[in-house]
């Protein structure tokens, strides 16, 4: 099966450094990767979606500026929490499209990474 | 109005009983329906799709109402192992993002 691996699957930073999150499709080539949050008791969130070779797309309300994602190759999709701050903590996932399935919508969901901001 | 709403439970449901909970959704031409099921801490795991027919999967079974905007899942014989939150998907009408309810969390009991 389609297998998406996530790293680290945690980390603790201090406020105001960066953090960098990879997403890989370990089995798969994926145009589209997407980056969730989910806070404790809440739902997924979507964050934007990451097109390979291209600007990700941001929902409303999530700022490009400190959540900057780049999908440089058709495996591999990066977020980086910049200045991170105490409410930034939650629990990142990823997600990846399989490239070439036409009208399927789904989607592998990489086993998260939960980022504490001291 | 949420975009995909579900009752977050908890379902309490003893051993080897059936337990069913629907979900609906505000967009009229949403095209593709999910159940994933999500443990704690871990990430959701496509538990079935929906078809229009419904569509069932061993002990679990998906139905889609169109006209009111649900769809259902329907648990027999439920395993302690059951427990869980299971959460409604949709995907929007644009492209292939989807949308997650806010789960509902069953728990199955001895």
């Amino acid at each position: 099966g389609a297998v998406v691996s996530q790293h680290p699957s945690w980390v603790i930073c201090k406020s105001g450094t960066s953090v960098k999150i990879e997403c890989r499709s370990l089995d798969f080539q994926a145009t589209t990767m997407f980056w969730y949050r989910q806070f404790p008791k809440q739902s997924l969130m979507l964050m934007a979606t990451s097109n390979e070779g291209s600007k990700a797309t941001y929902e409303q309300g999530v700022e490009k500026d400190k959540f900057l994602i780049n999908h440089a190759s058709l495996t591999l999709s990066t977020l980086t929490v910049t200045s991170a701050h105490p409410e930034d903590s939650s629990f990142y996932i990823c997600s990846a499209s399989p490239s070439g399935m036409g009208s399927s919508y789904e989607q592998y969901f990489g086993p998260g990474t939960r980022l504490t901001v001291t | 109005r949420k975009e995909v709403e579900q009752d977050p439970g908890p379902f309490n449901v003893p051993e080897g009983a059936t337990v069913a909970f629907n979900c609906t959704y505000s967009n009229s031409a949403s095209q593709s329906f999910f159940w994933y099921r999500q443990d704690c801490r871990k990430e959701p795991k496509l538990l079935m799709s929906v078809y229009s027919s419904g569509n069932e999967d061993g002990r679990f079974t998906a139905q889609l109402n169109r006209a009111s905007q649900y769809i259902s899942l329907l648990i027999r014989d439920s395993k302690l192992s059951d427990s869980a939150t299971y959460l409604c998907v949709v995907n929007k009408a644009a492209g292939n993002k989807l949308t997650f309810g806010g789960g509902t969390r069953v728990l199955v009991k001895p």
